[in-house]
């Protein structure tokens, strides 16, 4: 079945660095992604839908320039934090469109998730 | 207002025995999909079930099943015969509307807060 991949699942940085999570979709091509962070033991907030081409449309709240997002190809997505600061450490999950079974329940696939400690 | 709601933080269940998670939604939409999702500890998001609006029969896959009941807006879990390795967050979400060719904000998905579930043995 369709398989979203993410890189690294867990990263290590030091405050005022800036970390890049990859999201791959694997065998199928993916238009539109989406970004969601997670606190412990809370739920999912999107941050942004990206679509591939064009600029990421932000969820109100989240700082553009923070979280940078880059949907260059079909099937990868970028989400950069700049300068990261230890309130950033949080999860970060993607997820992937595919167009092809729109509208049902297979639409969105999520990759593994990247733990992001920020010290 | 929340669009989905889990009422339930925290819920116990005996091995073998059946749960029901619940969860409300809000949305004047004709137009949408429920879906419940398990989040282990690994953190993964693994798909358990999915509900369309205009689907006249409660959706079933294994021991999971759906009960759906439109008129009041709810879409509870129900797990049969429950399992150790059961034991995880579940989230309920709602996709709202399709509109084709409309960009990217009309797929996305409004999750709830969440139901950690627990198995005894």
């Amino acid at each position: 079945g369709a398989v979203v991949s993410q890189h690294p699942s867990r990263v290590i940085c030091k405050s005022g660095t800036s970390v890049k999570i990859e999201c791959r979709s694997l065998d199928f091509q993916a238009t539109t992604m989406f970004w969601y962070r997670q606190f412990p033991k809370k739920s999912l907030m999107l941050m942004a839908t990206s679509n591939e081409g064009s600029k990421a449309t932000y969820e109100q709240g989240v700082e553009k320039d923070k979280f940078l997002i880059n949907h260059a190809s079909l099937t990868l997505s970028t989400l950069t934090v700049t300068s990261a600061h230890p309130e950033d450490s949080s999860f970060y999950i993607c997820s992937a469109r595919n167009y092809r079974l729109a509208g049902g329940p297979y639409e969105q696939y999520f990759g593994p998730g990247t733990r992001l400690t920020v010290t | 207002a929340q669009k989905i709601t889990q009422t339930q933080p925290g819920m116990f269940v005996q091995e073998k025995e059946a749960v029901t998670l619940d969860c409300t939604y809000d949305t004047s939409d004709p137009s949408y999909g429920l879906f419940w999702y398990k989040q282990p500890s690994s953190g993964e998001m693994i798909f358990l079930i999915y509900q369309g609006s205009y689907d006249q029969q409660n959706a079933t896959e294994g021991r999971y099943s759906l009960n759906f009941q439109k008129a009041r807006k709810s879409a509870n879990l129900v797990i049969s015969a429950s399992q150790l390795g059961d034991s995880a967050m579940y989230f309920c979400a709602m996709r709202e509307g399709y509109v084709e060719n409309s960009g990217g904000s009309n797929y996305k998905l409004t999750f709830g807060k969440g139901t950690l579930l627990t198995v005894n043995p």
